[in-house]
């Protein structure tokens, strides 16, 4: 079974300050896949980010990081320098995969961490 | 814009009523997947077609089906409808058969039973 958890269920900040969300992850597979939505107020469901189970380098791209980290089944999301616009709700997700079976495997959503950025 | 296209944004419709959402995946998807989005549930898989043929089976209940058309495009039909369907129905493409691609989505569809 998979199970992605979201502890934070909202973080309030400040405009320019930095936060980290939270996400840790269970699963039985070695090889699986871990992925980061994000939902604004408009309500639509944004792509991110995508890592393998095979790669922990972490990754940045522009005011946003991930850390990836198998020893501790996380794989966190850091915004730095925060702005109104990242308001959202902010999903981690996870499916496992089997070799010849990937297309039988369902995302599994974190319960999403609602992040209210204040001017 | 994810390039997936969800009709209608809003529905409102009565208990024991039947609906049918559609969907066109971004140019050149093949998969569609159809997902439900609730306050008590949270983000929940339902259904996946790859090609026209299912391909993945969710918690989705006997009331509730899917098809996927020979253009691609898909229709999500829920029947006896029952105050608990409320919630925003998400569909969403990725080029390839597996759940591990980056799955876009659509705005939605917004359901509410009255």
């Amino acid at each position: 079974a998979q199970k992605v958890t979201q502890a934070q269920t909202e973080i309030s900040v400040v405009e320019k300050e930095d936060v980290t969300l939270d996400c840790v992850y269970e699963t039985r597979d070695t090889t699986y896949y871990l992925f980061w939505y994000k939902q604004p107020p408009s309500g639509e469901l944004v792509f991110l980010i995508r890592r393998n189970s095979f790669d922990e380098q972490n990754e940045i791209s522009g005011r946003y990081s991930w850390n990836f980290q198998k020893s501790t089944s996380s794989f966190n999301f850091t915004i730095t320098a925060s702005q109104v616009v990242d308001s959202a709700v902010y999903f981690c997700a996870l499916v496992g995969a089997v070799w010849g079976d990937t297309g039988r495997r369902a995302l599994t959503f974190g319960s999403g961490t609602r992040l209210q950025v204040q001017p | 814009d994810s390039g997936v296209t969800q009709t209608p944004k809003h529905l409102i419709t009565a208990t024991g009523q039947r609906v049918t959402l559609r969907c066109s995946p971004r140019s050149g998807d093949l998969s569609v997947y159809w997902y439900q989005q609730s306050l008590d549930q949270g983000l929940q898989f339902l259904i996946q077609y790859y090609n026209g043929e299912e391909r993945a089976k969710g918690n989705i209940l006997e009331r509730f089906s899917a098809q996927q058309f020979p253009d691609l495009h898909s229709e999500l039909n829920l029947s006896s409808l029952e105050l608990g369907d409320s919630a925003l129905y998400f569909c969403a493409s990725s080029v390839g058969g597996n759940s591990n691609q980056p799955q876009h989505f659509g705005d939605g569809t917004r359901l509410s039973i009255l």
